[in-house]
């Protein structure tokens, strides 16, 4: 069964800092993983898709199929990066793409 | 375009009323979801339609139907809620391109409490 894990439910770091937020994901299968954000008061949205090896916000995540982690990385922390991150693992059925979410890291960026 | 829409906003209900949840998209997505999130568990996945005139069961099901009335909509219902199915229900769609993996798109969510 697939399973996504995000270790830190919270996580605070000063602007400027760089700040990596966590993600490790079982699943038997070729994984496609994902970084959904939800800032403030605005929808749940896709940050960036590991199949498109982008940049999006300064933010990039590699996929390591052998530590089984797609961890998310920007050099320098700005304060509008403060938001609730989710990682996400994909899989393929009857044409629909099921994601299974981590919990979920709230990052705080502190001025 | 508006997107995901998503009505009510808010809700409260007594324990064993029943309710329906709307989603309505206008992006000619062809797969649509319902989610579920608790605190501290992240998003669920309730049921999904892949297509128009097909619904599946995701995660966490039980106690919940749901239509696919056309492309655009597609609803959630609770017969009989329960204090357990306090929570925030999110709709989301995707194109669904046989074999491609692709963004979902979410609505802003609708808070429901069960007393």
């Amino acid at each position: 069964a697939q399973r996504v894990t995000q270790p830190e439910k919270l996580l605070s770091v000063f602007k400027g800092a760089p700040v990596e937020l966590k993600c490790n994901y079982s699943y038997s299968g070729s994984p496609e993983l994902f970084w959904y954000v939800q800032y403030s008061r605005q929808r749940l949205q896709l940050l960036l898709r590991h199949i498109s090896r982008e940049s999006i916000k300064g933010f990039t995540a590699d996929l390591n199929k052998g530590e089984t982690s797609f961890h998310l990385k920007k050099p320098f922390a700005q304060e509008e990066d403060s938001a609730m991150y989710y990682c996400a693992l994909t899989t393929l059925q009857t044409g629909a793409n099921n994601l299974f979410f981590g919990t979920g890291t709230r990052l705080t960026v502190i001025p | 375009n508006a997107g995901v829409t998503q009505t009510p906003k808010f809700q409260v209900l007594k324990t064993g009323q029943s309710m329906t949840l709307q989603c309505a998209q206008d992006m000619n997505h062809n797969s649509m979801y319902w989610y579920r999130q608790d605190p501290g568990m992240g998003l669920r996945l309730i049921y999904y339609s892949a297509s128009e005139g097909t619904t599946d069961k995701g995660e966490v099901p039980n106690g919940y139907n749901v239509s696919r009335l056309n492309k655009r909509e597609f609803s959630l219902r609770l017969e009989s809620a329960a204090p357990s199915q306090t929570s925030v229900y999110f709709c989301a769609s995707s194109e669904a391109l046989a074999g491609a993996q692709e963004t979902q798109y979410f609505g802003p969510g609708t808070r429901l409490l069960v007393l």
